[in-house]
């Protein structure tokens, strides 16, 4: 069974602070690993897609990283600001289909 | 619309009852997806539409469970004789097509928080 699990399940860091995410899978065949912040009460938002060739990609004050042979993704988060505090979820396609794999998600509340 | 937008935002609903949620999916995207999402659990695939056909409906946990998609935009999701265990937030999102990253890239709705009591 393709599984994709996070840690640590939440976090508590105080604003200006950086912090990383873990996200360790088994889905095979791997075609590409996505972090989606969610918010309460709304909707996932895409932060980063990458393909097995990408170690690293950014968007903005978020860095995902991944290891395609070991199977770890982190999503770092630099200078944190309270409206990063949400859920973010590691996902994980195998390609051409449609039944991604889900992460539970790391909940993390920044604190002023 | 300028996203995925989904209704009711709140449904609470007496077990038994029958419910239906709504997606309007962002315009132009021809594949559409259910997911249910319960406290604390990564979100679980329930069916899959590209344009108005639904190729997989194997994640729809039970046949109370089903949905339908017309002129290749809203789809309705359908919940028959509602269980506790029904009780979940559903979520829609879009894409444009699901053969190359980009168009892999999905838009997610708020979700229907729904409580079966």
């Amino acid at each position: 069974k393709n599984q994709v699990e996070q840690s640590p399940q939440s976090l508590i860091i105080l604003e200006g602070k950086n912090c990383t995410l873990q996200c360790n899978y088994t889905v095979s065949p791997f075609s590409n690993l996505r972090w989606y912040k969610q918010d309460t009460g709304r909707g996932p938002v895409s932060l980063t897609i990458m393909t097995f060739s990408e170690n690293t990609k950014s968007n903005g004050r978020y860095t995902a990283t991944l290891d395609a042979d070991t199977k770890q993704s982190s999503l770092h988060i630099t200078a944190s600001q309270l409206s990063d505090s949400a859920s973010y979820i590691c996902v994980v396609s195998s390609g051409g289909d449609y039944k991604l794999s889900f992460g539970a998600g790391t909940t993390v509340t920044v604190r002023a | 619309g300028a996203g995925v937008s989904q209704s009711p935002s709140n449904k609470v609903t007496e077990k038994g009852k029958d419910v239906e949620l709504r997606c309007d999916p962002i315009s132009g995207h021809t594949a559409l997806y259910w997911y249910r999402q319960r406290l604390g659990q990564g979100l679980e695939f329930l069916i899959y539409f590209q344009g108005n056909s639904a190729p997989d409906k194997s994640g729809l946990p039970s046949d109370r469970f089903s949905a339908e998609r017309t002129g290749e935009s809203v789809s309705t999701l359908t919940i028959q004789r509602t269980q506790q265990e029904d009780s979940a937030v559903y979520l829609c999102a879009s894409s444009l097509v699901n053969r190359d990253l980009e168009g892999e890239k999905l838009f997610f709705g708020s979700g229907t928080q729904l409580s079966v009591l």
